[in-house]
């Protein structure tokens, strides 16, 4: 089955340093997701992509949805405290309908103030 | 988005005991999502719930172990069976976003003892 290879797995940075964080895969998504989980909750997207090489950026975030429908990257520019908590990539497979999505494993984000 | 209230919020179970776990959801829906997130884990997929058709399940999850009910375009129970200490995770439902991507429930924090 399709699978999603999410790097680093886990970041310490300073505040204010810029983050970059991203996933491949084998198989081809026609949709690429990124979430952020908060210790408690469930996943809040950030940014959704739907076609090979789109930007689109949501604040201090960026993504891109890479050429090849394979890979996709998160960029968190100027880092701050409340950017703490586990980032994931998704990817969505299936016709219309029939749609689903597979998770990569997360990358967990600390920050030192 | 749609909002999902999901209970319980979390719960302690014996284990050889069921729990049923709830989504409701503000809105109506075709498609709801069921996922798995075991502990610091990613989220994996359990299965497919269509309102008016019998759920879909991924490889690994039987109907058996985790039925599905669907009675209704707004809500949806997911309940696990016969627990044991692996079932202790975060069970999550899902839907889609009207402007694209997928909202998550906050979840259901199981622990088996």
């Amino acid at each position: 089955g399709q699978q999603l290879n999410q790097s680093p797995q886990s970041m310490f940075i300073q505040e204010g340093e810029d983050v970059s964080m991203n996933c491949t895969s084998s198989s081809i998504f026609n949709t690429w997701l990124w979430y952020k989980q908060d210790p408690g909750e469930g996943p809040v997207l950030l940014i959704a992509l739907y076609k090979a090489g789109e930007l689109t950026s949501n604040g201090r975030l960026t993504a891109q949805f890479g050429i090849t429908r394979k890979d996709s990257f998160l960029n968190i520019s100027a880092s701050i405290p409340s950017d703490v908590g586990i980032y994931f990539c998704a990817g969505q497979v299936g016709r219309q309908g029939a749609q689903k999505l597979v998770f990569g494993q997360g990358t967990r984000l600390t920050i030192n103030p | 988005s749609a909002v999902i209230s999901q209970k319980p919020s979390r719960d302690i179970c014996q284990r050889g005991t069921s729990l049923t776990i709830q989504c409701q959801v503000d809105s109506q829906v075709t498609m709801m999502f069921w996922y798995r997130q075991q502990p610091g884990q990613s989220l994996t997929l359990i299965a497919t719930a269509n309102q008016g058709s019998e759920a879909t399940y991924e490889s690994g999850f039987v109907i058996d172990k985790f039925p599905i009910s669907r009675p209704n375009l707004t809500f949806s129970t997911l309940t696990v069976s016969n627990m044991s200490p692996e079932d202790s995770s975060i069970y999550l439902c899902s839907v889609p976003g009207s402007r694209g991507g997928y909202t998550f429930g906050s979840g259901t924090r199981l622990t088996v003892v």
